[in-house]
């Protein structure tokens, strides 16, 4: 069972910020945040993790609360290509079998 | 994708006939994964290796079986047992580390006639 709550859809306009949040109450100490997102009939592609500081990248940013029960992912300034799926995971390293895939929320960037 | 191929991007079978999906990478990954996905939901996964020649199984390894002589390939055949076999098939690769992040394929679409 997917360890994470995100909503089912969620939509925004092109060049806007896209604000993706995601549930995981239960998270332990150990397990990390991951998202992934997948465009239709394409392999997931990883996009950003962390602990507990809030992460920057290329893609994204991740903005993890302080007492680690929820997070939200950050498009800054979504294009149509970021149309997909995005999943939210949590996970403890090291265990190569713990990556559980939820339903994720279907972001719809319109133009 | 990186640089783990799957191929091909769409298989036909008939029902009753084993298939072999194939997955490479030349990432160097130790380990490497395989995972199902049905029509709206997430992925679960199958099998995956974290050595060569070393194999466990996933939450739904039922009707499948798996084989990692190489460290570069990890194919999956999808037997008869297997009851529902039409699904996508994703391949998945990390090297062995801290967190271990994941990178996929671009799957294989499998459909059983």
């Amino acid at each position: 069972d997917a360890k994470t709550t995100q909503p089912p859809s969620m939509d925004c306009a092109e060049g806007r910020a896209a604000n993706l949040p995601c549930n995981h109450s239960t998270i332990s100490g150990n397990e990390y945040v991951y998202w992934y997102r997948q465009i239709h009939s394409q392999g997931p592609q990883y996009i950003i993790h962390g602990l507990k500081n809030n992460e920057t990248n290329e893609m994204a940013s991740l903005i993890i609360t302080e007492d680690r029960k929820s997070s939200t992912l950050i498009l800054p300034h979504a294009t149509l290509r970021d149309t997909a799926v995005y999943y939210c995971i949590v996970r403890v390293a090291y265990n190569n079998n713990d990556m559980r895939f939820g339903a994720g929320t279907r972001l719809t960037v319109k133009p | 994708d990186g640089g783990i191929t799957q191929s091909p991007k769409y298989l036909f079978r008939k029902e009753g006939q084993n298939v072999t999906l194939s997955c490479e990478q030349n990432l160097n990954h130790d380990a490497m994964y395989w995972y199902r996905q049905d029509p709206g939901q997430g992925l679960r996964l199958i099998y995956y290796s974290q050595i060569v020649n070393d194999f466990q199984k996933g939450d739904i390894a039922e009707g499948y079986s798996v084989s990692r002589e190489k460290k570069e390939s990890f194919p999956l055949t999808v037997t008869s047992a297997q009851k529902n076999p039409t699904a996508f098939y994703l391949c998945a690769s990390s090297i062995q580390g801290a967190t271990d992040t994941q990178y996929f394929g671009p799957g294989t679409r499998l459909t059983v006639l």
